[in-house]
């Protein structure tokens, strides 16, 4: 049973334009979300969080938004480059150790 | 900075053999996690220590699978005998304690024909 779905295994973009990643979550006791970045033959690298008491978090071309009574989180990329190109993993938390991962989508952006 | 270093990076062995992976932590993290990637569950947490002790392992699939965390400065995953549907990345990661980001090393490709 997945915790944290990203129902999106892949999304393509042109150059320039808005990117706008979407992950859903289950468990309403998570308090903590986390975006990790993934290229190829590398690990996972941190690129934006959130805590729930925030419902948006801003950090140069990457904004998270939280929607709790949803239960959706989004990483919107604003403009997006080619060098964003990688596979994105949303993560959340319950204040404990164990972050609980989605399956990625995969980001293309068209030059 | 040299991060999580992991080693192999790639490991091909055949069913039933023994597959050993290893992990350096960064340097003052003082918590290690053990993550397996798949392409239909994404990144699952297999084990978690801090402090270099074993405190949850409900991830780890089988009895086939271990690990240990001897120093603050070295662990390993060992799974035997292997079995083709091990075939995955496994990832190890490390973090200042255990509610911090996790810092992740390049993983190790596994292959068990």
């Amino acid at each position: 049973d997945q915790q944290v779905k990203q129902n999106s295994p892949s999304l393509s973009v042109q150059e320039g334009r808005i990117s706008i990643l979407n992950c859903d979550y289950t468990n309403s006791m998570f308090d903590y979300f986390l975006w990790y970045k993934k290229y190829p033959a590398e690990g996972p690298t941190f690129l934006i969080s959130i805590s729930s008491i925030k419902d948006k978090n801003e950090d140069g071309r990457f904004t998270v938004f939280l929607n709790k009574s949803a239960k959706h989180l989004s990483l919107h990329i604003v403009p997006s480059q080619p060098g964003d190109s990688a596979v994105y993993f949303c993560a959340a938390t319950a204040g404990t150790y164990k972050y609980i991962f989605g399956t990625g989508t995969r980001l293309k952006v068209l030059a | 900075d040299a991060g999580v270093i992991q080693s192999p990076r790639h490991e091909v062995t055949e069913m039933g053999q023994e597959v050993t992976l290893r992990c350096k932590p960064i340097s003052g993290h003082n918590s290690l996690f053990w993550y397996r990637q798949t392409m239909m569950r994404g990144l699952e947490l297999l084990i978690y220590f801090n402090n270099n002790v074993p405190i949850d392992d409900s991830g780890m699939p089988e009895d086939r699978f271990s690990a240990k965390m001897p120093n603050a400065s070295f662990s390993t995953l060992k799974i035997q005998p292997s079995e083709p549907r091990d075939s995955a990345v496994y990832f190890c990661a490390s973090s200042l304690g255990p509610n911090e980001k996790l810092f992740f090393g390049s993983g190790t490709q596994l292959s068990v024909l």
